[in-house]
């Protein structure tokens, strides 16, 4: 089983602040996913990286930006958070090789902008 | 383009058999995911079905039917904890996971 952890849990911030989510992998996983999920809906990429100093936009461009400058952590920041932004973020991260592996989860950040 | 469709929600009785459908259509397919989400945590993984036919773990089944861009999960006796959504997700020719939004499955004692 994956160990992959999320900090904060939680956070509840106001409008125009710089938020920066951490992520980190114990498993020496090449690959690392950003994901937005709102209650019901499906999720939605927004960043992802198969490698250090290789990172990609998802389908969601969220005013995001991540960074991968060590195996085991993928940051993701928010320059100027507005409510929009609103969500859980989950960090996940599957193991290398070209072919499909299951992505392993953290726990997710409950991001409330106000 | 590139869809993922599964019923919304399902209820079912504890100790019962209860199957959740998933259809997909993406640009390329490497193979089919399903994930159990409990509220307020992370999806965990449960059954990668890339070849045609049933792959069975435990009380759960997963099916897959290539040609008719079709998928199922079965559950068998049913448990109050298996309480959860159930993600389907279509992984395309980029090795991408293009996500349903879940069935939320509800079950009553």
């Amino acid at each position: 089983e994956a160990d992959i952890y999320q900090t904060p849990r939680y956070l509840v911030i106001g409008t125009g602040k710089k938020i920066t989510l951490e992520c980190s992998q114990t498993m020496g996983h090449d690959k690392m996913y950003w994901y937005q999920q709102d209650p019901g809906m499906e999720l939605h990429l927004i960043h992802y990286s198969y490698g250090v100093n290789s990172t990609e936009k998802g389908d969601l461009s969220s005013e995001s930006t991540v960074s991968r400058i060590r195996t085991e952590h993928f940051p993701l920041t928010l320059e100027s958070a507005r409510p929009s932004h609103t969500s859980q973020y989950l960090c996940a991260s599957s193991e290398s090789g070209t072919g499909p592996s299951a992505q392993h989860f953290g726990d997710g950040t409950r991001l409330s902008i106000l | 383009g590139q869809n993922i469709d599964q019923p919304t929600e399902m209820t079912a009785t504890e100790g019962a058999i209860v199957q959740i459908n998933c259809t997909y259509q993406t640009s390329g397919f490497n193979g089919l995911f399903w994930y159990q989400q409990h509220a307020g945590e992370a999806p965990t993984f449960l059954s990668y079905n890339v070849l045609d036919g049933l792959e069975e773990k435990g009380r759960f089944s997963s099916f897959l039917s290539r040609s008719k861009g079709y998928s199922y999960l079965l559950l068998k006796e049913l448990q109050m904890k298996d309480s959860a959504s159930y993600l389907c997700a279509s992984m395309d020719s980029n090795y991408q996971l293009i996500w349903g939004a879940g069935t939320k499955l509800i079950i009553k004692p």
